[in-house]
């Protein structure tokens, strides 16, 4: 595969489930971050690793929780969620933090229930 | 973070050039105009970058203007698959307090094209 992928693609859970989203970049890219979009709503930036080491967390809630074991993939735990939460969550990928255009994900469509 | 001002939507015919134009007028020097689209059940695609020189690629062109408080992305052949959401955004240079890597995206402008 090339690219950003994500899975899964769309994923419906309870509001006490805990699941995990998953990126993976083929693209031998050091930096990596979540987005968050809402439905009308413009792209908000979570978190964002470069090589590996996390350097920006948005205020984003704790029930949200980001892993990255290395720079080809990044998780987004979930726990505890609530209905608001449910959104397209892309994952992007970049070279560099500096000055490079990011390559983003199909997404995943979350539905809280 | 600057801010940019696009139009809510843009109406084209297809094999038409369609220009769609962002104003950021409290742009500072060391900023970059990105241009990103996001077509419909996708993530977003990067499309353009400039700083003060006008710039093409396959996919487009980018004017600047000379005040570079305003800049015009064109497509010069719209295409059905040119259908999106375009974003005009401002990001940092290299001096700006580490947080060149921030793409701050607004509502864009929703194109729609006509076979």
């Amino acid at each position: 595969e090339t690219g950003v992928t994500q899975t899964p693609r769309h994923l419906v859970m309870g509001m006490t489930n805990k699941k995990s989203l998953k990126c993976e970049q083929h693209l031998g890219h050091n930096a990596m971050y979540w987005y968050k979009q809402s439905a009308k709503k413009p792209l908000e930036l979570m978190f964002v690793y470069n090589f590996k080491e996390q350097t920006e967390n948005n205020s984003v809630p704790s029930r949200f929780s980001p892993e990255c074991p290395n720079s080809s993939h990044l998780f987004l735990h979930l726990h505890t969620l609530q209905p608001e939460d449910s959104a397209l969550y892309l994952c992007a990928s970049s070279q560099d933090l500096v000055g490079y255009e990011q390559y983003f994900g199909p997404g995943t469509r979350l539905t809280v229930t | 973070d600057a801010k940019t001002t696009q139009p809510n939507s843009m109406e084209s015919n297809e094999e038409e050039p369609v220009h769609l134009p962002c104003n950021h007028s409290t742009i500072s020097g060391t900023d970059y105009i990105h241009w990103y689209r996001q077509l419909p059940s996708q993530g977003p695609e990067y499309v353009i970058h400039g700083l003060t020189s006008n710039v093409n690629n396959r996919m487009a062109s980018l004017a600047i203007a000379e005040d570079r408080k305003s800049s015009t992305l064109i497509l010069h052949r719209a295409t059905l698959r040119d259908a999106a959401v375009y974003y005009c955004i401002l990001r940092g240079g290299g001096d700006s307090g580490g947080s060149n890597y921030k793409l701050t995206f607004g509502k864009g402008t929703l194109l729609t094209v006509n076979p």
